[in-house]
């Protein structure tokens, strides 16, 4: 199986800061990652695919970047609706897993 | 426009069989390249991803770690997918949602997600 190792797990963040949150793979998945944030009570929602992609709709503070084993995932300037929890998920081989998720906190 | 319903009891006991339903709606479950498949929330953790079926029935892909206790299987005729869970236990008490994949791409579709609480 492909761990995925999601770094890290909370952040302290302020409205318009600049976030970065990293996920390793155990070994490479090409560019086969895609990145969730996730509200309370509610399914995930793709923000980037194939580790750059973004996903239509999604605003364009989301960025995705990486390659191999290591992915990044970074919003320009937090909003208020930002602060929530973030995933990132493999898709180059089954089992399809994912990381244990960064929760985006208030500073 | 692509949607997935999960359905089921949002109860079930000890050593008994979870049965899920997910409706799909807006696209055909016979549809060639996708797969679907189910994912599952323990309340205040991650994600883990349970199985996936191919639309022709036939290619299968389970979790190891529930293999020996997961069937997921496709109704055509109702356009809905099925997944089983046998001998459950409290730590399978869960959101469990429903998905479509692309078979050579990301999830593309969920469902809304449906708490089974295991409990006697």
């Amino acid at each position: 199986d492909i761990q995925m190792t999601q770094s890290p797990s909370t952040l302290s963040a302020s409205v318009g800061d600049r976030v970065t949150i990293t996920c390793r793979a155990s070994q490479s998945i090409s560019r086969w990652l895609a990145w969730y944030q996730q509200k309370p009570g509610k399914a995930p929602n793709l923000l980037i695919y194939k580790a750059s992609s973004l996903e239509s709709g999604v605003p364009s503070r989301f960025s995705g970047s990486g390659s191999g084993t290591e992915f990044t995932l970074t919003i320009s300037s937090l909003q208020p609706d930002d602060f929530t929890t973030y995933f990132c998920q493999q898709y180059s081989s089954y089992p399809l897993t994912f990381g244990g998720g960064t929760k985006v906190e208030i500073k | 426009q692509l949607q997935l319903q999960e359905s089921g009891p949002g109860l079930v006991k000890p050593s008994e069989t979870l049965s899920l339903t997910c409706t799909v709606s807006g696209a055909s479950i016979s549809s060639s390249g996708y797969y679907w498949g189910w994912i599952r929330q323990p309340p205040g953790k991650g994600l883990e991803w349970i199985g996936s079926i191919y639309y022709t029935g036939s290619t299968y892909y389970y979790n190891p770690s529930l293999e020996s206790r997961v069937t997921v299987s496709l109704d055509t005729s109702k356009n809905q997918f099925s997944l089983r869970l046998s001998s459950v236990t409290a730590a399978d008490t869960a959101v469990y949602y429903c998905a479509r994949r692309p078979s050579s791409g990301h999830p593309d579709g969920w469902g809304q997600g449906t708490l089974v609480t295991v409990s006697s």
